[in-house]
């Protein structure tokens, strides 16, 4: 059974950099988008991007000035980095894997549980 | 930029009725990119539904899904008790590379 888990700090400072980190257990990083969604409080969905186990990605362009992300696959896993945070990027941080090709979308089948990250001082 | 908005915001139903939720594209898209999950409160987001009709792995079938080009519908035949909760449409492969609708709230009447 494929499992995501996020990790990185709960709380980060106005104007630094949040980082979060996913690993993946019980299947291979191989083949799959790895998407980060985050849900700010009391708001909807919203996808910041994803990486493909191949290293490329494509980004939110409401967010890709600020955003980057990364694959390890000795580690099984991905991350996320956000520079320049405000207390609008305060949301819980979601990462998911999906596959796509040609007239063919899984969905996001697999999802973390979530962190939440507050930028506060 | 395609935006997907979805309708009603808010359902009121009582178990045992039928739930029919919107989701509308702004423009014509692949009915094959098109997804449907639920989140409850506290909870990572579910697949329910992917490829515009085709059920996930252990959805229960009263969940379905229909539609094509700019018009898409979740329908749950009989709503339960653990059925109320938030749910998104969710587009892929066009400008942004995934979009969410904004969500419809199913709540208990």
């Amino acid at each position: 059974q494929v499992q995501l888990q996020e990790s990185g700090p709960g709380l980060v400072k106005p104007s630094e950099t949040l980082s979060l980190t996913c690993t993946v257990s019980g299947g291979s990083i191989g083949r799959y988008f790895w998407s980060w969604i985050r849900k700010p409080p009391g708001k909807g969905l919203e996808w910041i991007g994803y990486i493909y186990y191949t290293g490329s990605t494509s980004y939110n362009p409401s967010l890709k000035s600020r955003v980057t992300m990364a694959v390890d696959k000795p580690r099984n896993s991905f991350s996320l980095t956000v520079t320049s945070v405000t207390s609008a990027d305060t949301a819980v941080y979601y990462c998911a894997r999906g596959e796509g090709f040609n007239d063919f979308w899984s969905g996001l089948d697999y999802w973390g549980p979530g962190a939440l990250v507050t930028v506060s001082s | 930029e395609v935006v997907l908005t979805q309708s009603p915001g808010t359902l009121s139903l009582s178990p045992g009725e039928r739930a029919t939720l919107s989701c509308r594209a702004s423009q014509s898209v692949n009915s094959n990119y098109l997804a449907w999950y639920q989140q409850k409160r506290g909870q990572a987001p579910r697949l329910l539904i992917y490829g515009a009709s085709r059920g996930a792995t252990g959805v229960p079938d009263r969940f379905s899904g229909s539609g094509s080009g700019t018009d898409f519908t979740l329908t749950i035949s009989r709503v339960e008790p653990e059925d109320f909760a938030v749910y998104y449409c969710q587009l892929y492969g066009y400008s942004p590379s995934i979009t969410f609708g904004q969500g419809t709230r199913l709540e208990t009447k």
